[in-house]
């Protein structure tokens, strides 16, 4: 069974047009991610949702908007595409305890979305 | 600023050992990741050190000295499997992790 699952895997569009990557985990975590790993192999986070809220909102242009309707699934959708937005896409999860104010840390990672803006 | 740096390629033999450096300068610290990506894959976890010292875990070893900044990934007994990008990542203050661009060891026979 797949832990952390994105759709879809390959993603090939124009600028300027509007798509959504879907990132479903059924590990029972609170708190979900969006990372950004560009061709120089860095991985930036851009958002992260604990419980549905949003916890972590990096600088990362307003195009992008995610959305979280449950604690198992962290969509991204990204308006108005350009070059730049090329990268793969990480989505991932992990059991972080906030109240404590302790990550416990480990990221389980989807296998990733490549988009490519033509 | 934040920063982790880490070589950007390493190259060993089939049945070696390999130690890639990490040094890390945070807001703060708290922990010390240690990722493993295959080409095309997604990371997977392979150690958090939080204490000073040696972490084993079978044929991979994580050293941690906060004092330093530093810390180590040795992989010994190395298998061509082991061939991949090895991410670093600190966690600072507010529990952000902020993450190398990765070493990319590439194993020979």
């Amino acid at each position: 069974d797949t832990a952390v699952s994105q759709t879809p895997k390959y993603l090939v569009t124009q600028m300027g047009n509007d798509k959504s990557i879907k990132c479903e985990q059924n590990l029972g975590h609170d708190t979900m991610y969006w990372y950004k790993q560009d061709s120089k192999k860095f991985l930036k986070i851009m958002f992260s949702y604990n419980n549905k809220e949003l916890i972590i909102n990096e600088t990362v242009p307003n195009r992008f908007s995610p959305k979280s309707p449950d604690k198992a699934h962290l969509n991204l959708h990204i308006n108005s595409l350009e070059l730049g937005d090329s990268a793969v896409y990480f989505c991932a999860s992990s059991q972080e305890s906030w109240t404590s104010g302790r990550n416990t840390g480990e990221l389980f990672f989807g296998e990733g979305s490549r988009l490519t803006v033509l | 600023g934040q920063n982790i740096d880490q070589p950007t390629e390493m190259t060993a033999t089939e049945g070696a050992i390999v130690q890639i450096n990490c040094t890390y300068q945070t807001s703060g610290f708290n922990g010390l990741f240690w990722y493993q990506q295959h080409a095309g894959e997604a990371p997977t976890f392979l150690s958090y050190n939080v204490l000073d010292g040696l972490e084993e875990k079978g044929r991979f070893s994580s050293f941690l000295s906060r004092s330093k900044g530093y810390s180590y990934l040795l992989l010994k007994e190395l298998q061509m499997k082991d061939s991949a990008s090895y991410l670093c990542a600190a966690e600072d203050s507010n529990y952000q992790l902020i993450w190398g661009a990765g070493t990319k060891l590439i194993i020979k026979p």
